[in-house]
């Protein structure tokens, strides 16, 4: 079975820039999260999603970061206008509902020069 | 904001060796969740734990929920190469919240 599948793996960008993250989850799972770590704070969650409506985002750092479930097989986060302290590895993970198990996806690697 | 104090920070060991590491919050959960992170991959669930004082074996994995509801610990016992990564411990509603993570080196 395929897990949780992100692309691109590694994105290198120059400041300023529209970055877009991309995420499938895990066929069945109805909870989506999106995290972001850094060495200085860890795994952070930023946004989760149930059945496809997001539930929580306050862990978003601010406006310039955006989330969207169009569908239960997809979802992304879109950095606008994108700053170097952004740079870190972005991970999606999965959840079938009432299961504390999530499967984390790859992570994307962001560079923002 | 609730915290998840997690130590040591990193640990460096031969193979053969024993492990401990632990965590402890500033709330009270119901659920203790340990992690580990290879390289370039995203984190694995090793042990649940859903009782206090619940402990918890996984080959040579160990884990405990303490009493209080505060903390847990994680023991890996006659380490092996593969079990260099990041080992996190995490609090469990819907989300999770991590701790900080340990980093393991193991020598051959």
């Amino acid at each position: 079975d395929a897990g949780v599948i992100q692309s691109p793996r590694h994105e290198v960008t120059e400041m300023g820039q529209e970055v877009t993250l991309r995420c499938k989850p895990i066929s069945g799972h109805d909870y989506l999260f999106w995290y972001r770590q850094t060495m200085m704070r860890g795994l952070e969650l930023l946004i989760y999603f149930n059945n496809n409506v997001p539930i929580d985002d306050s862990g978003m750092p601010e406006d310039r970061f955006s989330a969207k479930m169009p569908n239960a097989s997809f979802s992304t986060l879109k950095i606008q206008p994108s700053e170097p302290r952004d740079s870190a590895v972005y991970f999606c993970a999965s959840s079938r509902g009432g299961n504390y198990e999530q499967f984390f996806g790859p992570g994307t690697r962001l560079t923002v020069l | 904001g609730q915290q998840l104090n997690q130590s040591p920070q990193s640990m460096f060991i031969q193979e053969g060796e024993d492990v401990s590491m632990n965590c402890t919050s500033s709330s009270i959960f119901n659920t203790w969740l340990w992690y580990k992170q290879d390289p370039g991959e995203g984190p694995v669930l090793l042990i649940a734990l859903y009782k206090a004082g619940e402990l918890t074996s996984n080959g040579r994995l160990t884990a405990q929920f303490g009493i209080t509801r505060k903390d847990s610990f994680l023991n890996i016992s006659a380490s092996i190469p593969s079990d260099v990564g990041i080992y996190f411990c995490g609090q469990a509603g819907t989300a999770l919240i991590f701790g900080k993570g340990t980093t393991l080196s193991v020598s051959s």
